[in-house]
């Protein structure tokens, strides 16, 4: 009930491509879907965070899409690049406190 | 731009021995949260901290931990004995108010020999 799932793993994208990491929940109570970027040696750095009263935010290159009777949502990274590699977390909380993380995808874009 | 900042960045310690771990949330926040990474593995919560007092913790959080603000900036992480499992990077972070984003510190990664 509290996981979040988070897949793929890894994922190894061209410069230009599009980057999709998706995302699965079971607990209806949450209403807050961040997603974090990480660095290496960093701490987690907010991206982008959705609520469910909407389908999809986009912010720049990057878009959440939100699906409430499927209890997914996944980033979309357009145009990605060497830059954007970094491990990308989701997350979900019934409000913006007790983030549950998913286990990471660890994002490499070649150029 | 403000940013949450934690001390030491590594620290080393054996088995059995306390630990503290520092952090200066930013200063105009109000809610405070430790969070640990197990190498390789996702981001865990442990406990939220408002108004001087727990709100929130974990099954992690027992005994061997506990939470305090000491002053008006510094919030830290007391580990009483350590164990090998408590290997990890542990991160604080701060939130201006309920419901808003958490700001997270570059984290601490504590080796437990």
């Amino acid at each position: 009930q509290q996981q979040v799932k988070q897949s793929p793993q890894s994922l190894i994208v061209q410069k230009g491509g599009i980057s999709i990491i998706n995302c699965a929940y079971e607990n209806t109570a949450f209403d807050y879907f961040p997603w974090y970027q990480q660095f290496p040696g960093k701490g987690p750095a907010l991206l982008i965070a959705i609520r469910p009263d909407v389908s999809e935010k986009k912010e720049g290159r990057f878009t959440i899409s939100f699906n409430k009777s499927a209890k997914q949502f996944s980033l979309h990274i357009m145009d990605s690049q060497p830059g954007d590699s970094a491990t990308y977390f989701c997350a979900a909380s019934p409000n913006t406190d007790k983030l549950i993380f998913g286990t990471g995808t660890r994002l490499q874009v070649f150029p | 731009e403000p940013e949450v900042t934690q001390t030491p960045s590594h620290q080393v310690t054996q088995m059995g021995q306390e630990v503290i771990l520092r952090c200066v949330p930013i200063s105009n926040h109000l809610y405070f949260y430790w969070y640990r990474q197990i190498l390789g593995q996702k981001v865990e919560f442990l406990v939220s901290f408002y108004n001087n007092e727990i709100s929130e913790k974990s099954e992690i959080f027992d005994d061997q931990f506990s939470v305090e603000r000491p002053d008006g900036s510094n919030f830290t992480l007391k580990i009483r004995s350590t164990k090998l499992e408590d290997s990890a990077m542990y991160f604080c972070a701060s939130s201006r108010q309920s419901n808003s984003p958490l700001h997270f510190g570059n984290g601490t990664r504590l080796t437990v020999t």
